[in-house]
C-alpha cells in the first residue's frame, strides 16, 4: 500500500538552528501539506502547495518557514532559525485531487518530532 | 511559562459496547467532514468521511452523522475492540482562500479508551 514517508523520525536541535524535514508524498498525489501537532493539542494546518507553490498557509506559517519540492519525488519544509516553541510533530500529507470533485482524503506520514533545546 | 496542552476528552468503554464520539464544527461554509484516528506516536488515519449533503453515512462498524442545524458531528462505532483505542478527530473541510478544498481544520480529538 502506498505511504507517505518521513524523515527524521526524531530531531533535536538547537535553539537558533536550522532545520529540514523531508517528506515523500504518494507518487500520484498533486496535493501537499505540512500539518504540526504540539504534544497534547490538536492538529494544526500549516500550509498547503500544489503546483509548485504554495496555495494556503496559516498564520502559524511565518517568515521562518518554508516549503520546497526540489526534485519531483521529496516535499520539506525548512525552519530557519527554530524557536523552543517550535518543539512538535510535524505531519506531512498529500491528496491525490482537489477541487469540487475531491474526496479530502488526506494521506498522512507518521511524523517527524523536533525537540528544540 | 510553560504551556498546558488541551485536557483531551476520554471515552471509556467497554469491549464489545458500541461508542459514540461527537464533536462541534465551527464553520457553518464547511461542505466536507472527516473522522481520523490516531494511535499514539502515529499520524491521523482516514476512517470515514460525510458530505454536508448528507446527515448519515456508514462503513465497516462506523457510522458518521451530520446534524448542520446544530454543527454537530458524531462517529458510532459498533462493537467496540481494543484496537479501536486511540484518539478521533473530526476534521472539517473548506475552501480555502484560493477557492479550492485544501484547507482541512481538525477539532481537539476524544481519546477512546476500551476496556478488555
Amino acid at each position: 500500500e502506498p505511504e507517505v514517508t518521513q524523515t527524521p523520525s526524531h530531531q533535536v536541535t538547537q535553539m537558533g538552528q536550522e532545520v529540514i524535514l523531508r517528506c515523500v508524498p504518494i507518487s500520484n498525489h498533486l496535493y501537499f501539506y505540512w500539518y504540526r501537532q504540539i504534544l497534547g493539542q490538536k492538529v494544526e494546518f500549516l500550509v498547503s502547495f500544489y503546483n509548485n507553490e504554495i496555495s494556503e498557509k496559516s498564520e502559524i506559517f511565518d517568515d521562518q518557514f518554508s516549503v520546497e519540492r526540489p526534485d519531483g519525488s521529496n516535499f520539506t519544509l525548512k525552519i530557519r532559525s527554530t524557536k523552543l516553541e517550535d518543539s512538535a510533530m510535524y505531519f506531512c500529507a498529500s491528496k491525490r485531487s482537489g477541487g469540487a470533485a475531491n474526496t479530502g482524503e488526506l494521506f498522512f506520514g507518521e511524523g517527524s518530532r523536533l525537540t528544540v533545546l | 511559562g510553560e504551556s498546558v496542552g488541551l485536557h483531551l476528552p476520554t471515552l471509556s468503554v467497554q469491549e464489545g459496547d458500541n461508542s459514540i464520539i461527537n464533536c462541534a464544527y465551527s464553520n457553518s461554509a464547511s461542505d466536507y467532514f472527516i473522522w481520523y484516528k490516531q494511535e499514539s506516536g502515529k499520524g491521523p488515519q482516514f476512517i470515514i468521511d460525510i458530505r454536508s449533503n448528507m446527515d448519515k453515512r456508514q462503513g465497516q462498524r462506523v457510522t458518521v452523522l451530520l446534524n448542520k442545524t446544530v454543527k454537530h458531528l458524531s462517529l458510532q462505532i459498533a462493537a467496540t475492540q481494543p484496537g479501536d483505542s486511540a484518539v478521533y478527530f473530526c476534521a472539517e473541510i473548506h475552501r480555502g482562500e484560493s477557492g479550492g478544498y485544501q484547507k482541512v481544520t481538525f477539532g481537539i480529538g476524544t481519546k477512546l479508551q476500551v476496556i478488555p
